[in-house]
């Protein structure tokens, strides 16, 4: 079945240091993959998406580029802010069999000033 | 803001009892989502509506029901509720065509 992996958090970081958030997926076919961010007594947002193999999403600073053969989803930024603390969900999307959503479980990201 | 009202924001009631929770979508969204958010589940979808007709559920509780209605908002009933329902009820709406969902700020539910 339609699954994604995230790494664990909390990850806890200086401000200006780089992030890496890792995500793999198992699907068929060719998934949209997505980066959404909640923040604190928020609800989610859409933070970037890839719909094709090779393809790079990016917003805000943030990157990830869509790895078919490793089957990856990765989410970079260069150099993390304060305000950059949040919950970080990696998900995708099937395109076949009920396009259905699947969530990651979430990595906590802490910016320490 | 992303479009989509929930409401009520917070919602404190006693084990046993029966709770409506409220959506509505984007303007012009025909896709309405369910989701439960608590500590130790994640993010949890419960089931999909798509122009007041129910697409996909996921791990929806026989104790819980929705439904979307003609002008599109959505409704999810939570009855008979216990300790362990108490979490984050959010929804979210997607565009036909799209494949992103748009969150709402979320329904606090806390069963006491």
């Amino acid at each position: 079945g339609n699954s994604v992996t995230q790494m664990e958090g909390p990850v806890t970081l200086s401000e200006e240091a780089f992030l890496t958030i890792n995500c793999t997926y198992t699907a068929t076919g060719y998934p949209s993959l997505f980066w959404y961010v909640q923040y604190p007594g928020e609800g989610l947002q859409l933070l970037l998406k890839a719909t094709k193999a090779d393809d790079k999403g990016s917003n805000k600073g943030f990157e990830a580029t869509y790895r078919k053969e490793t089957t990856s989803f990765h989410l970079e930024k260069g150099s993390v802010q304060v305000s950059d603390s949040a919950v970080y969900f990696c998900a995708l999307r099937p395109n076949t069999g009920g396009f259905k959503t699947i969530f990651g479980a979430g990595t906590r990201l802490f910016v320490k000033a | 803001d992303s479009g989509v009202t929930q409401t009520p924001k917070h919602l404190i009631t006693a084990t046993g009892q029966r709770v409506t929770l409220r959506c509505s979508p984007r303007s012009g969204d025909l896709s309405v989502y369910w989701y439960q958010q608590s500590l130790d589940q994640g993010l949890q979808f419960l089931i999909h509506y798509y122009n007041g007709e129910e697409r996909a559920k996921g791990n929806i509780l026989e104790r819980f029901s929705a439904q979307q209605f003609p002008d599109l908002h959505s409704e999810l009933n939570l009855s008979s509720l216990e300790l362990g329902d108490s979490a984050l009820y959010f929804c979210a709406s997607s565009s036909r065509g799209l494949d992103e969902q748009y969150f709402g700020p979320g329904t606090r539910l806390t069963v006491t």
